[in-house]
């Protein structure tokens, strides 16, 4: 079936720091590939996605590539701010499904 | 416009209680999702909608979860006699429907925090 492991935490960085968590997916054909937040005391929120192979989601200065060969779909900030605190979370839906399979989730905290 | 809604915010109930949670989905969306959050399990689909089909029940944990759709929009899910492992955030999500659904976002609604005790 479908999976989604991606880096544990907590993650604590300093402001400006670099930013980058892991995600790795298991899925047969082609998934769609999604980056969901969850900043403190709110709901869940689509960051960025990626429909199909190379291609690059990107939004508030974060970025992912969907990357076939490593299955894998790594997210990146160059200069994180306070306000990025929040959990984040790697999930897919597969080729022939809707329903989404999350990662664990992990947390990040950035200190001014 | 307005987002998914969920009512209520919060529930506790005793153990052994029915308790039934409620979404309103984002107008116009005509797939519906339930998720549940929890610190053992992560996030887990639950039960999924999409218009007039029968619904994809594949990750229900048990027969005491049932959900229902009425007239395409609101969704209630119930759970009969609530178990302490219940305890959870159950999150609904919305999207816009077509094959599969593939690749459309889900719009989350800010969840329901059940407490059984």
């Amino acid at each position: 079936g479908n999976s989604v492991t991606q880096m544990e935490g907590p993650v604590t960085l300093s402001e400006e720091a670099f930013l980058t968590i892991n995600c790795t997916y298991t899925a047969t054909g082609y998934p769609s590939l999604f980056w969901y937040v969850q900043y403190p005391g709110e709901g869940l929120q689509l960051l960025l996605k990626a429909t199909k192979a190379d291609d690059k989601g990107s939004n508030k200065g974060f970025e992912a590539t969907y990357r076939k060969e490593t299955t894998s779909f790594h997210l990146e900030k160059g200069s994180v701010q306070v306000s990025d605190s929040a959990v984040y979370f790697c999930a897919l839906s597969g080729r022939n499904d809707y329903k989404l399979s999350f990662g664990a989730g992990t947390t990040v905290t950035v200190r001014a | 416009g307005a987002g998914v809604s969920q009512s209520p915010s919060n529930k506790v109930t005793e153990k052994g209680k029915d308790v039934e949670l409620r979404c309103d989905p984002i107008s116009g969306h005509t797939a519906l999702y339930w998720y549940r959050q929890s610190l053992g399990q992560g996030l887990e689909f639950l039960i999924y909608f999409q218009g007039n089909s029968a619904p994809d029940k594949s990750g229900l944990p048990s027969d005491r979860f049932s959900a229902e759709r009425t007239g395409g929009s609101v969704s209630t899910l119930t759970i009969q006699r609530t178990q302490q492992e219940d305890s959870a955030v159950y999150l609904c999500a919305s999207s816009l429907g077509g094959p599969r659904g593939r690749g459309y976002e889900q719009y989350f609604g800010p969840g329901t925090r059940l407490t059984v005790t």
